[in-house]
C-alpha cells in the first residue's frame, strides 16, 4: 500500500498562479520528500524536508509538514508552462523501521501559458 | 554532471522471453533501487541495495525476478519468463545518505518495456 496520498489528483492553472499540492501519509517519518517527473522522464528531487522541521523554502518553492496531522503541502509560487510535470511525495521511516522511500500517487500539474 | 544510466531506454519482447535491465549508478553512491512505474500502480519499489548488499526486494515477484549488483559500478534487473502484465516502466535510482539519515534518490531515464 501506498504510504503518501497527494491531493488533488491533477490540477491545472494559468501561468502566474500558485499551485498547492498535498500529501497525506499514515505512519511515523523520518523525512518527507518531493519528487517531480517530467512526462517520460525519471523523478528529479525537489525538496526534502525532515520530520522536526515545520517549513523549508527553496526558490519558489515553500514546503510545509504537519505531523499531527501526517500532511504536508507543496506551494509552487509564481508558476510557469515549465511547471507542468507530476509531482510526488515521498517518505521513510524513522529506524529501524525501513528506509527505503515509499512513494505516493502523485499530482499532475498543468500549467496553461 | 553526474547522473544514473539505464540500458535499454527502449525493449520489445515477446511473452516469455528473457529481459535484461541495466543500470549505473552515480559514482560514490552506495545505495541503488529498482522502481516499477504503471498507470495502474504508480510507483512500486521492487528492490534496494546498500553496498550491493539486498536489503529489501519484498516488492518483487521472486518467481519471476531477480536483482543483482555485481560490482559497485552496475546493476541488473532481469525477469524470466516475461509476461504482458509486466509491461511498465523500470526506473533505477541511486542514493546518498544524509547526515541526518534522509535519503536523495536520483534516478535514471527508465526502461520502457512492452511485452507483447
Amino acid at each position: 500500500s501506498q504510504q503518501g496520498e497527494e491531493d488533488p489528483q491533477a490540477l491545472s492553472i494559468q501561468e502566474g498562479e500558485n499551485a498547492t499540492m498535498n500529501c497525506s501519509y499514515k505512519t511515523s517519518i523520518n523525512n518527507l520528500q518531493w519528487y517531480r517527473q517530467n512526462s517520460g522522464r525519471g523523478l528529479v528531487h525537489l525538496i526534502l524536508i525532515r520530520s522536526n522541521e515545520r517549513e523549508k523554502h527553496s526558490g519558489r518553492l515553500r514546503v510545509t509538514l504537519d505531523t499531527s496531522k501526517k500532511s504536508s503541502s507543496l506551494l509552487i509560487t509564481a508558476s510557469r508552462a515549465a511547471d507542468t510535470a507530476s509531482y510526488f511525495c515521498a517518505t521513510d521511516a524513522p529506524p529501524p523501521g525501513r528506509r527505503a522511500l515509499t512513494f505516493g500517487s502523485g499530482t499532475r500539474l498543468q500549467v496553461q501559458p | 554532471d553526474a547522473r544514473v544510466t539505464q540500458t535499454p531506454r527502449h525493449k520489445v519482447t515477446e511473452m516469455g522471453q528473457e529481459v535484461t535491465m541495466r543500470c549505473q549508478p552515480i559514482l560514490g553512491h552506495n545505495t541503488v533501487f529498482w522502481y516499477r512505474q504503471t498507470m495502474m500502480q504508480g510507483l512500486e519499489l521492487l528492490a534496494y541495495f546498500r553496498n550491493r548488499a539486498p536489503l529489501d526486494d519484498s516488492g518483487m515477484p521472486k518467481d519471476r525476478f531477480s536483482a543483482e549488483m555485481p560490482d559497485a559500478t552496475l546493476a541488473t534487473l532481469k525477469i524470466q519468463p516475461s509476461e504482458p502484465r509486466d509491461s511498465a516502466v523500470y526506473f533505477c535510482a541511486s542514493g546518498l545518505v544524509l547526515s541526518h539519515g534522509g535519503e536523495t534518490q536520483y534516478f535514471g531515464p527508465g526502461t520502457r518495456l512492452l511485452v507483447l
